[in-house]
Formats: C-alpha cells, sequence, structure tokens
C-alpha cells in the first residue's frame, strides 16, 4: 500500500503568512494527488486535484505543485477562515485510497 | 447543488451490527461511484469503501474487509454501509463521498456528507 506522509503535524502561523505543507508519497503517484480542509466537527473540503488544480470555488490563495512522490500545498497570503487541518490523498493506486495524517494550522 | 445527507450511526456493543445509510441529490447518483471514509475521534482520515457507478464492483479496506458490505440502490439515490462484527477501533465518524469521475473508476472526492458516528462500546 502506498503510505502517504505530512509535514509538519501542525504549525502555528498569523494571518497574513506565507504557508506551505508538504506530502510524500512511499512511491511514485503521478499527479493523481488530492488536497482537502477540514474545520472541527465539519466534512472535509476539496481544495486541489491532480495535485495543482484548483476546485472551483477555492481561493486562488490555495496552490499546489509537484509530481511523482513530492508534493506541497501552498497558502500565499493566510486569512482567520485558514486555520483547519489539512490532508494531502493519492488516487493512483485505485482501488486503495490513502490519507496523509494530517496537518493543523494553527493560530500563533 | 450536491447533496450527501448519512444517517443510521449510534452505539452498538462490540460484535453488533448497523447499517448506515446515504442519501444523495443534486447530481445524477447512477452515474457516479460512491465512497465510505471514516474519522476515529481525534484522528486523520481513513478511506473504508468503494463501490462504482453501476455496482458492479466493490472495494475494501484490509481494516475492515470481510466485515462491511458497501452497496447501493439507485432506484433511490442511497448509499449504504452494512457493518457487522464492530470492534471498539471501529468507532468513528463516518461519512460518505461521491467520486469525481463518471461512469468509471474511482478519483478524488468532490462532495461529502456531515458525517454520522458510529461508536461501538459495552
Amino acid at each position: 500500500a502506498i503510505r502517504m506522509t505530512q509535514s509538519p503535524s501542525s504549525l502555528s502561523a498569523s494571518t497574513g503568512d506565507r504557508v506551505t505543507i508538504t506530502c510524500r508519497a512511499s512511491q511514485g503517484i503521478s499527479s493523481y494527488l488530492a488536497w482537502y480542509q477540514q474545520k472541527p466537527g465539519k466534512a472535509p473540503k476539496l481544495l486541489i486535484y491532480a495535485a495543482s488544480t484548483l476546485q472551483s470555488g477555492v481561493p486562488s490563495r490555495f496552490s499546489g505543485s509537484g509530481s511523482g512522490t513530492d508534493f506541497t500545498l501552498t497558502i500565499s497570503c493566510l486569512q482567520s477562515e485558514d486555520f483547519a487541518t489539512y490532508y494531502c490523498q493519492q488516487y493512483y493506486s485505485y482501488p486503495q485510497w490513502t490519507f496523509g495524517q494530517g496537518t493543523k494550522v494553527e493560530i500563533k | 447543488q450536491v447533496q450527501l445527507v448519512e444517517s443510521g450511526g449510534g452505539v452498538v456493543q462490540p460484535g453488533g451490527s448497523l447499517r448506515l445509510s446515504c442519501a444523495a441529490s443534486g447530481f445524477t447518483f447512477s452515474s457516479y461511484g460512491m465512497h465510505w471514509v471514516r474519522q476515529a475521534p481525534g484522528k486523520g482520515l481513513e478511506w473504508v469503501a468503494f463501490i462504482r457507478y453501476d455496482g458492479s464492483n466493490k472495494y475494501y479496506a484490509d481494516s475492515v474487509k470481510g466485515r462491511f458490505t458497501i452497496s447501493r440502490d439507485n432506484s433511490k439515490n442511497t448509499l449504504y454501509l452494512q457493518m457487522n462484527s464492530l470492534r471498539a477501533e471501529d468507532t468513528a465518524v463516518y461519512y460518505c463521498a461521491k467520486d469525481s469521475r463518471r461512469d468509471d473508476y474511482g478519483d478524488y472526492h468532490d462532495y461529502w456528507g456531515q458525517g454520522t458516528l458510529v461508536t461501538v462500546s459495552s
């Protein structure tokens, strides 16, 4: 099974900061990677798919990059509503999907 | 707009059974594969099961294989998860999620329900 490892597990940042989260796959997954945002008590929300394609309605301050085994999610200018937990997910190894362990973005 | 509404969660004893439902609306349910994803309290997301748009193929995580059964009724726009031989480690919020690909294999999850809590405890 493909393992997804995110780093860091948590981070503290201030509004206006640039934030980068990394996701590494245990083997190559091309660009079959999605990023989700989850706020406490809520369902996950799709932010990015195909490693770098922004889901409709998602603010442009979110961006994704990478291919193969190494991927990043960047929030260019952190807003108050962005404090949440972020998960990467690979969908390369159909029919098995795996998520990273999550990165919690907290207020400094 | 796409809506997914889960129901059927509750408290069940170890070894017991429970059936979850997910009512879908706002899209052509019969054209999309569907997933169940769970999240134990304070933990991350775990993919549980997938069913193709026509119900022809079903896939499971190793942690639930042989105990859980995913199914769908396209005439009722409803997804199900039958959970048998439940264990304490199955305690989680269970989400249904729509697959993004139409009439094809599974991909990423573009819409999620609000989740239903299953607690396995004596």
